[in-house]
């Protein structure tokens, strides 16, 4: 079993959409919690960071962490088209990060 | 550009071939990590430099892997004897350690293909 379980997807939605990504995982020394982007091609580039447990807004997106349920989720609001890419949750164990598979996001427009 | 820089972009090489990459660190960034990332998965952690001392190495690196960061700046990343199981995408990414959380920013990656 994996540290950190993402639905790969695909998931597409129409514009205007509201979004949920999920991520579940298995080690409960994680205190970082994080959610990248990756266009096709290019690195991740990190969205959000949260510590332990609680919510975190910035603009459009929304990071939930569970650490009772080992649970994290991201939401997007108003999704856009240019919010198309694989989203990856990552968690900060010692020094390294362990991520999820990603999901696959596509917004119709 | 002051990102993490990565060369090169692409790779190509028969199997059985020697293979060496190079990271370039965001300036003072005194960390600097290398990952892999495989096709429809998420990148997975290879090693880590904090200034020239290499202080983690996962179980994924196997002795054809080698990587280094001499002055504590840019580093290398060596795959000797290639196989077509070597075929993904090399990140590397840099921090500054502050506290107990340091962001890693991630370059452009390293797409190697073994044939």
């Amino acid at each position: 079993q994996k540290e950190v379980e993402q639905d790969p997807g695909p998931l597409s939605v129409p514009e205007g959409a509201i979004v949920s990504l999920n991520c579940t995982y298995s080690n409960s020394a994680f205190q970082y919690f994080m959610w990248y982007r990756q266009y096709s091609r290019k690195g991740p580039e990190l969205l959000m960071y949260t510590y332990s447990s609680g919510n975190k807004e910035d603009g459009r997106f929304t990071a939930q962490v569970d650490k009772s349920s080992k649970y994290i989720s991201l939401f997007i609001r108003d999704s856009q088209p240019s919010d198309s890419a694989t989203y990856l949750c990552a968690m900060q164990g010692a020094q390294k990060l362990v991520f999820g598979q990603g999901t696959r996001l596509t917004i119709n427009p | 550009d002051t990102g993490v820089s990565q060369n090169p972009r692409h790779k190509i090489t028969k199997r059985g071939q020697n293979v060496t990459f190079r990271c370039d660190p965001i300036s003072e960034h005194n960390r600097l990590y290398w990952y892999r990332q495989t096709l429809g998965q998420g990148p997975e952690f290879l090693t880590y430099f904090q200034n020239e001392a290499q202080l983690e190495k996962s179980r994924l690196l196997s002795d054809r892997f080698s990587a280094e960061r001499p002055k504590g700046s840019f580093s290398t990343l060596e795959i000797q004897r290639t196989e077509q199981g070597d075929s993904a995408m090399y990140l590397c990414a840099s921090s500054l350690k502050q506290g107990a959380y340091n962001e890693q920013f991630f370059g452009p990656g390293t797409r190697l293909t073994v044939l």
